[in-house]
């Protein structure tokens, strides 16, 4: 079965730029789905189609997908950015997520 | 406003049966793919189970194969997951979501606790 490689945890400076990855093998071959969860609260999508960002996503989120990994980009993150990003994909009829990663926001 | 809202959970013993239901609002339901994803407590995301527009299309994750089935009622704007057979491992928060270009839309969720 396919299998999707998240980082833990990742750190980042406010209001310097964070990325977060999502490794697997041939990820670029496929369409990569990333969604926020903050503690208590549903996941939200943030971009989808490696590269789209959905209405109200801000700017500051951004997507690529290459070879064997996705990354998810946060620039000028905020204290609110803070929250678990997972990396998401179809492999035939599954649905699979990436482990996700935690982000915080120094 | 579009709007998922799960219902149903709670506290069940293992091997019994729950039922649960995610009632939809806001836009046409008939028009859309739905999903189940659980999230067992301080864990991870994990797709369950997936239904096309007209119920025609159903997928499942292997951990509950031939133990929960999807099914929805488009006139009622419902979609509904039938877990029977209940496992320990099956305890998280159980949510439907939407797809559009992706999992769109998200209910809050609805926590399913098996223990006896």
């Amino acid at each position: 079965s396919y299998e999707l490689t998240q980082s833990l945890s990742v750190s980042v400076a406010l209001g310097q730029t964070a990325r977060i990855t999502c490794g697997g093998n041939n990820i670029g071959s496929k369409n990569v789905y990333w969604y926020q969860q903050k503690p208590g609260q549903a996941p939200v999508l943030v971009i989808y189609r490696d590269t789209k960002r959905p209405s109200g996503i801000p700017e500051r989120f951004s997507g690529s997908n290459s070879g064997n990994t996705a990354t998810l980009t946060i620039s000028r993150a905020q204290a609110g950015d803070e929250a678990d990003y997972y990396c998401q994909v179809w492999d035939s009829s599954t649905v699979v997520f990436g482990g996700g990663t935690k982000l915080t926001v120094l | 406003e579009v709007q998922l809202v799960e219902s149903g959970g709670g506290l069940v013993q293992p091997g019994r049966s729950l039922r649960l239901s995610c009632a939809a609002s806001g836009f046409t339901f008939s028009d859309y793919s739905m999903n189940w994803v659980r999230q067992a407590p301080g864990k991870g995301l994990e797709w369950v189970s997936y239904i096309g527009s007209s119920s025609s299309t159903i997928y499942y994750a292997d951990s509950v194969k031939g133990r929960f089935t999807i099914s929805r009622d488009n006139a009622k704007n419902s979609l509904y997951l039938q877990m029977n057979s209940l496992r320990d491992e099956d305890t998280a928060v159980y949510y439907c979501a939407r797809q559009g270009v992706a999992f769109d839309i998200w209910g809050q969720g609805t926590m399913v606790t098996v223990s006896s």
